[in-house]
């Protein structure tokens, strides 16, 4: 069974940083593209970042870009977000997706059931 | 940034009946780059249709996606009481973004 388990989540305040990470299991990790989508309360969905299978390829939303940075291990089967520079925009449930292939330009087939990065001001 | 509008913001149906979604893209989404996705309180997206019209696994055939270019939509053929719930479109032709999402409540 393919799970996406998030963690890191918490509280922080306004310019502070924090590592989310994102531990998968049950599908060959390297062969897939993962990205960050978050959700501020009451709100949509934004896709955050993403990085291809091979961690050759990073994407940023202009929100968050030179602010977030994604990585991944694929030898530990982890993804990561550092956030940086936090401010109270960026209080949301963040959400760890994988996509349906090895490209960041693709749908986000599962997704894990996210950790809450609360910025107070 | 192509930008994706959903309409209605809200639709009230009662089970049993047909509910049509529509997404509307600011340019147009090439190669039908375009998913659906389904979010129930509390709970993470789940993957309905991608590709505009191919159906993800283990989602039911009452729910099926048309359309192409600039406009989509999502069909639901009769709603279950399990089918009400927010739904997303979402492009992934240029760089990736959602819709803000219509909402399906019981009348």
């Amino acid at each position: 069974e393919v799970q996406l388990l998030e963690s890191g989540g918490g509280l922080v305040q306004s310019g502070g940083s924090l590592r989310l990470s994102c531990a998968a299991s049950g599908f060959t990790f390297s062969n897939f593209a993962m990205s960050w989508v978050r959700q501020a309360p009451g709100k949509g969905l934004e896709w955050v970042s993403g990085i291809s299978g091979g961690a050759d390829s990073t994407y940023y939303a202009g929100s968050v870009k030179g602010r977030f940075t994604i990585s991944r291990d694929n030898s530990k089967t982890t993804l990561y977000l550092h956030l940086s520079s936090l401010r109270a925009e960026d209080t949301a449930v963040y959400y760890c997706a994988k996509q349906l292939t090895s490209v960041v330009t693709d749908a986000f087939h599962i997704w894990g059931q996210g950790t809450m990065v609360t910025v107070s001001s | 940034e192509i930008v994706l509008t959903q309409s209605p913001g809200t639709l009230s149906l009662s089970p049993g009946e047909r509910a049509t979604l529509s997404c509307r893209a600011s340019q147009s989404v090439s190669s039908n780059y375009l998913a659906w996705y389904q979010q129930k309180p509390g709970q993470a997206p789940r993957l309905l249709i991608y590709g505009a019209s191919s159906r993800a696994t283990g989602i039911p055939d009452r729910f099926s996606g048309s359309g192409s270019g600039t406009d989509f939509a999502l069909t639901i053929s009769r709603l279950e009481p399990e089918d009400f719930a927010v739904y997303y479109c979402q492009q992934y032709v240029s760089s990736l973004t959602f819709g803000g999402g219509t909402k399906v409540e019981i009348k």
